[in-house]
């Protein structure tokens, strides 16, 4: 998976309790993005990073936030989760740009459960 | 608002079939059309794409056909082997502007 790894893998919470999601690059590729994967919706984008300390909002970004205090790192945070945010989460690195055209690599994806 | 609606949901094509996923978009400015496939328990992977300026990309067994006019584009999997079996996702953008992703198919290939 083009050097990308996320943590954890699998992940069962309860409504209410804060999550944190890593993702790890390898790659040291400027852009990263979250996604989450639903039945029937595809891959929406949450939120991205252009660089450290650089991000913004994606689509569905609301009860979303996320950090990039390195270039090999993007945390993706639910501050406090919710059974709607049961989901399967996508990291992705670009070497440049936003634009689609630039390959986007993904990660193996953690599953959030949110009971 | 779905801007790309992508058929069908589920698919099951004989070994040796030609497969067949189709994807319609709204977004006339759109400009670029990828392909990505995903196998069960990996992220997605990109697979090939192409721009409106050509009608047909082909790589290997993929090809993508695409209408400009009908606001669509398809991929056609030839000699479909058990291999292939993984859901597609179609998707789109335009200039600098992020993906689109059309909301999936599971591909299953028989023997």
């Amino acid at each position: 998976d083009a050097g990308i790894t996320q943590s954890p893998r699998h992940k069962v919470t309860e409504t209410g309790t804060p999550v944190t999601l890593r993702c790890h690059q390898t790659e040291n590729h400027r852009y990263m993005y979250w996604y989450r994967q639903d039945p029937g919706h595809g891959l929406r984008l949450i939120h991205y990073s252009y660089g450290v300390k650089d991000t913004d909002k994606g689509e569905v970004s609301d009860g979303y936030s996320v950090s990039r205090s390195k270039t090999e790192d993007f945390l993706l945070t639910l501050e406090s989760a919710t059974s709607s945010q049961t989901s399967v989460y996508f990291c992705a690195i670009s070497e440049s740009g936003l634009a689609g055209y630039n390959e986007q690599f993904f990660g193996p994806g953690t599953r959030l459960t949110v009971l | 608002q779905q801007q790309v609606k992508q058929s069908p949901q589920s698919l099951i094509v004989q070994k040796g079939g030609i497969s067949i996923i189709n994807c319609a978009y709204e977004n006339t400015a759109f400009d670029y059309f990828p392909w990505y496939q995903q196998f069960p328990g990996k992220g997605p992977a990109l697979l090939i794409a192409i721009r409106p300026d050509v009608s047909e990309k082909k790589e290997g067994r993929f090809t993508i056909s695409f209408n400009k006019s009908a606001k669509q584009f398809s991929l056609h999997i030839m000699d479909s082997q058990p291999g292939d079996s993984a859901t597609y996702f179609c998707a789109a953008s335009r200039g600098n502007e992020k993906l689109t992703f059309g909301t999936g198919t599971r591909l299953t290939i028989i023997p």
